[in-house]
């Protein structure tokens, strides 16, 4: 079983919507927790990071953590074209060193 | 500032030929890693550097091996490609361990086909 699962999607949103993303992970002792961005044939970008449960904004985007159900999301509000793009989420623990990434989640944003 | 350097970007090689893709930090990171990603499985670990001098297998090692040349160079080397190593590789590093608080900034990617 992977450990970091998210849908594949495609998720598609009009233009100005919110656009939710999901993200479950399979290890308790998991500690930080990441959105990157990736567009199509480039690397992923950081996005948000989130290490407390909890809400996390950083202007349009929110990051929410639930350590209890093991559950991250992704936010986006004013969802714009420019927008669409591969999300992956990533998790992480001191006892790895490393980030374990999910296969991603495509956003498509409709004009 | 250039960041992550992969070099080469592209390469095409035939089953059994070796090669080495080379990757630079200009960040004075300590942590780097190597990762391929593949449609629909994201990104897998290779292997890993927390420190100049130390090297570990991540989830998919075999068929790959790795140096640490100094504290800004880690290369990944393909001794004897095979079909399944075609792939997009991307070397990535981290100011700490990634696993805990550490930010990954990655390079462009090197894209591997083995005929």
């Amino acid at each position: 079983q992977k450990e970091v699962e998210q849908n594949s999607g495609p998720l598609s949103v009009p233009e100005g919507a919110i656009a939710s993303l999901n993200c479950t992970y399979s290890d308790r002792g998991s500690q930080s927790f990441f959105w990157y961005r990736q567009y199509s044939g480039k690397s992923p970008e950081l996005i948000m990071f989130i290490y407390s449960n909890g809400d996390k904004e950083d202007g349009r985007f929110t990051a929410q953590l639930n350590k209890a159900s093991q559950y991250v999301s992704l936010l986006i509000r004013d969802s714009q074209p420019s927008d669409s793009a591969t999300y992956l989420c990533a998790v992480g623990d001191t006892g790895r060193r490393a980030l374990t990434f999910g296969s991603g989640t495509r956003l498509q944003v409709q004009p | 500032n250039a960041g992550v350097t992969q070099t080469p970007k592209f390469q095409v090689l035939k089953t059994g030929q070796s090669m080495t893709l080379q990757c630079a930090q200009d960040m004075n990171h300590n942590s780097m890693y190597w990762y391929r990603q593949d449609p629909g499985m994201g990104l897998r670990l290779i292997y890993y550097s927390a420190s100049e001098g130390t090297t570990d297998k991540g989830e998919v090692p075999n068929g790959y091996n790795v140096s640490r040349l100094n504290k800004r160079e880690f290369s990944l080397r393909l001794e004897s490609a095979a079909p399944s190593q075609t792939s997009v590789y991307f070397c990535a590093s981290s100011g700490g361990l990634a696993g805990g608080t550490g930010e990954l900034f990655f390079g462009e990617g090197s894209r591997l086909t083995v005929l």
